[in-house]
């Protein structure tokens, strides 16, 4: 199992671009999250899904929009990107939803807006 | 709401000397608690995680953790620390309504000196 993986590693954007950031994974998990992580913030939610079609809003979800087509595939997009996205980006999934199932990461992405 | 506060941004300790991270927390009821572990241009890998029971909660790698009711506290610990302990580290709360949202503190960066 690759578990869950993340495309592209690192990007670089202008403002006021868009681009989607891949998520996969390939354990059958039904719950997908991303998460942003700001120096000394620690890892904010953006949204969640539960399942295939169904998606929810996290902490910090202003800027971003997300899909979930299959259970696999759990992409972010960035419609008009502005530096104070600039981040590191992870994806997880985990099995359930239940309160303390453990969430499996990603490698991350590392975006810059300039 | 929930909230999780590390409040060691940086600590740097001897190999082969002890290690102790502390983490409080703020929630209503009894949490779900995790320690994760990110290695540089890493992922998150869980360390361990706290449900219920015995409040000594021994995870991989070495660590252990102890919760502590009274205190609202969470601390992870390890006897001896190797120079690949060298990371930073997420104490994490986790509702027990479902939807498996955590919360991460900010992070302490742990640097290893030889």
């Amino acid at each position: 199992n690759a578990g869950v993986t993340q495309t592209p590693k690192f990007r670089i954007l202008k403002i006021g671009q868009s681009m989607t950031l891949q998520c996969t994974q390939d354990m059958n998990h039904n719950y997908m999250y991303w998460y942003r992580q700001d120096p000394g913030m620690g890892l904010k939610l953006i949204y969640y899904s539960v399942g295939a079609g169904i998606t929810d809003k996290g902490e910090v979800p202003n800027g971003y929009n997300v899909s979930r087509s299959t259970t696999e595939d759990f992409p972010l997009r960035l419609e008009l990107a502005a530096p104070s996205q600039t981040s590191v980006y992870f994806c997880a999934s985990s099995r359930s939803g239940r309160g303390g199932d453990e969430q499996f990461f990603g490698p991350g992405t590392r975006l810059t807006v300039l | 709401a929930q909230s999780v506060t590390q409040p060691d941004i940086h600590i740097t300790v001897s190999e082969g000397a002890s290690l102790e991270l502390r983490c409080n927390y703020s929630y209503g009821a009894t949490p779900y608690l995790f320690w994760y572990v990110q290695s540089p241009g890493q992922g998150l890998q869980l360390l361990l995680k706290y449900f219920s029971g015995d409040t000594l909660v021994q995870g991989i790698k070495g660590f252990e953790a102890e919760f502590k009711r009274s205190q609202s506290s969470f601390n992870l610990r390890k006897p001896s620390v190797h120079w690949s302990d060298a990371a930073e580290y997420f104490c994490a709360v986790g509702a027990r309504a479902a939807g498996n949202k955590l919360t991460f503190g900010g992070g302490t960066r742990v640097l290893v000196k030889p």
